[in-house]
């Protein structure tokens, strides 16, 4: 089983849908949780951590489930430039490394 | 604010030569070091992670090493470049057991 699990799509959208990412993990001891955004062969960048309580930052709202071992982002009123692969991201435990995910792509059509 | 550079944008190198990438970060000091490779198509693969100046953590057994001279440098080595080596290597710093940021990368292409 993987430590980072996600669909990888693509989700194929227009423009204004809602779309919802899934991710699990398998460590029960990670104890932070990201969604990194990565474009066409440029870098991931860190989009929104994800708090127990759900968090959201504008259009993205992002939830944990820890008993699941379950993670969620939200997506509303998608934009074209909403388009790149979502990758979600665990502590490894009490380490600084992180496990990611292997991406889930978003295609944001007109 | 922190910023991370990694030098060169792009490589290609032929079979057999050395390598030598650098990543640097400023605005920040004695943070966590990470080198990721990503395959095409594939998933981050963490390499190597450092803490300090000279404490190298290894993740994949591989014919890379690296160092970190400086609390701010991180380096990326090979004696010899095999065709799997090719890939986006990415550095990456973390202030403490946190969130990462990454470098541009550099897409090393081994010929």
């Amino acid at each position: 089983r993987k430590e980072v699990e996600q669909d990888p799509g693509p989700f194929n959208v227009p423009e204004g849908a809602t779309v919802a990412f899934n991710c699990t993990y398998s460590n029960s001891a990670s104890q932070s949780f990201f969604w990194y955004r990565q474009d066409c062969r440029k870098e991931p960048k860190l989009l929104m951590s994800v708090y127990s309580s759900g968090n959201e930052d504008g259009r993205f709202t992002a939830q944990l489930n820890r008993a699941s071992q379950y993670i969620s982002l939200l997506i509303r009123d998608s934009k074209l430039s909403d388009s790149a692969t979502y990758l979600c991201v665990v502590n490894a435990g009490n380490t600084g490394k992180l496990i990611f995910g292997q991406g889930t792509t978003l295609q944001v059509k007109p | 604010s922190q910023t991370i550079h990694q030098w060169p944008a792009t490589l290609v190198q032929p079979v057999g030569s050395p390598l030598s990438l650098e990543c640097t970060v400023e605005g920040t000091s004695n943070p966590n070091l990470y080198w990721y490779r990503q395959a095409a198509g594939r998933g981050l693969q963490l390499l190597f992670y450092s803490v300090g100046i000279g404490q190298i953590s290894s993740e994949v057994p591989q014919n890379l090493s690296a160092s970190r001279p400086q609390d701010r440098q991180f380096i990326l080595s090979s004696k010899k470049l095999l065709l799997s080596d090719s890939g986006f290597y990415l550095c990456a710093w973390s202030p403490a057991r946190r969130e990462q940021f990454f470098g541009p990368g550099t897409r090393l292409t081994v010929l």
